[in-house]
């Protein structure tokens, strides 16, 4: 499968603890993003990545929330000192861009992630 | 800033008949449009997406959208549904002058009736 892919897919953790996200975008896009679902709710921007370099962070992705991608190919998304309200779907995305932004994404399957 | 509106959280449509799926969007600039759909337990996945040129746009599964610049609309159609189709679709906007982020709807719940 030459898709992105995520892991884990399910995460149930206690509160206070820190969890990792890794993300494995399709191997020749350079552009990867980070999203937030909630029940009812559309996927929420939280970053993205141009190879290695972040060029953009969500208000919402807090200072518990970090995100690399240290070689512009796989991805990690961390989260610190876990709440409750982190309690959501995390996706990931990837896309080929060649400067003029109209190319589609491709998702990966999400982690859900589940906080105690 | 973009936004996205999916007036209609779910739409039940009669297999056979056809089916609309509403979208307007706000851009400062100009718009670059998708659509995605996502079945349970999978992953978004896209269907179409509007650049430039024509209006009509066609995707996969036999799905189309009409952009409307002058409504600001970009309305999810096809002929006639499919039970299959029953899944959540997904509006998105990007602004075209600003190699920015895409930016959802929140999505409509798309039943179709055998």
């Amino acid at each position: 499968d030459t898709g992105v892919s995520q892991d884990p897919r399910h995460k149930i953790t206690k509160r206070g603890q820190n969890v990792t996200f890794r993300c494995d975008p399709i191997s020749e896009h350079n552009r990867l993003y980070w999203y937030r679902q909630t029940l009812g709710q559309g996927p929420e921007f939280l970053t993205y990545f141009q190879n290695e370099a972040q060029l953009e962070k969500s208000r919402l992705l807090s200072d518990r929330f970090s995100a690399e991608r240290p070689k512009g190919s796989f991805s990690t998304l961390e989260i610190q000192r876990t709440e409750q309200g982190d309690s959501a779907m995390y996706l990931c995305a990837s896309s080929l861009e060649g400067g003029l932004g109209h190319n589609e994404q491709f998702f990966g399957p999400g982690t859900r992630l589940t906080v105690l | 800033a973009q936004s996205v509106a999916q007036p209609e959280d779910q739409v039940n449509v009669a297999e056979g008949n056809p089916l609309t799926v509403k979208c307007t969007y706000s851009v400062s600039g100009n718009p670059y449009l998708f659509w995605y759909v996502q079945y349970p337990n999978r992953g978004l996945q896209f269907l179409l997406k509007y650049i430039t040129g024509d209006n009509l746009v066609k995707g996969s599964y036999g799905f189309e959208a009409e952009f409307n610049k002058s409504q600001t609309s970009f309305h999810l159609k096809k002929p006639s549904a499919l039970v299959s189709d029953s899944a959540l679709y997904f509006c998105a906007v990007r602004d075209r002058d600003r190699d920015d982020k895409i930016i959802f709807g929140k999505g409509t719940r798309l039943h179709i009736l055998p």
